[in-house]
């Protein structure tokens, strides 16, 4: 089993809605989880981060962690197509991380007009 | 502050060439690490080190070596280019308290 897992997508969503990725993970031991967005051509950003079981708000983000189920959701409220990229879920490494990260393959995301 | 920065931005080796990579970060974070990100591919990590003069192997060092002399420089060499490293490779730099790295801009790599 990947150690975290994404859906690919692409995941196309029209401008407006909510756009809903997801992302479990392998480690139990696992404390936080990370969600990075990539545009194309770019290189990935850091848009919100979670520590704790629950919701997380940040503007029109929201993380969603679920530590039982062992899956990390990132919510985006009124989608425009400025938010049409590439989203990486990470988490630490296992054991002695030295703030190493492992990354999901990424879900690509479209917003359409 | 300029973050971290990747020189070049675009390079292509022929087969068995050898280069390096150049990453440099003004922001005296300990932790820096190498990455490679091919197409439709989450991030690999190369190598990785925890300050100056201290490096280890991450998930796919083969074909790759670094040094770490200064908190601010963490070159990456390739030696003996080969197709299977075409891809693109960030340079990344972080506090292990934290877990958030910042990236550089990456560099786009095309071996022919």
């Amino acid at each position: 089993q990947k150690e975290v897992e994404q859906n690919s997508g692409p995941l196309s969503v029209p401008e407006g809605a909510i756009a809903s990725l997801n992302c479990t993970y392998s480690d139990r031991g696992s404390q936080s989880f990370f969600w990075y967005r990539q545009y194309s051509g770019k290189s990935p950003e850091l848009i919100m981060f979670i520590y704790s079981n629950g919701d997380k708000e940040d503007g029109r983000f929201t993380a969603q962690l679920n530590k039982a189920s062992q899956y990390v959701s990132l919510l985006i409220r009124d989608s425009q197509p400025s938010d049409s990229a590439t989203y990486l879920c990470a988490v630490p490494a296992g054991g002695t991380s030295y703030g190493k990260l492992t990354f999901g393959q990424g879900t690509i995301l479209t917003v359409h007009p | 502050n300029a973050g971290v920065t990747q020189t070049p931005k675009f390079r292509i080796l022929k087969i068995g060439q050898s280069m390096t990579l150049q990453c440099t970060q003004d922001m005296n974070h300990n932790y820096m690490y190498w990455y490679r990100q091919d197409p439709g591919m989450g991030l690999k990590l190369i190598y990785y080190s925890v300050g100056a003069g201290i490096t280890d192997k991450g998930e796919v060092p083969n074909g790759y070596n670094v040094s770490r002399s200064t908190t601010e420089d963490f070159p990456l060499r390739l030696e003996l280019a080969a197709p299977s490293q075409t891809s693109v490779y960030f340079c990344a730099a972080g506090q292990a308290t934290y877990n958030e790295q910042f990236f550089g801009p990456g560099t786009r790599l095309t071996v022919l």
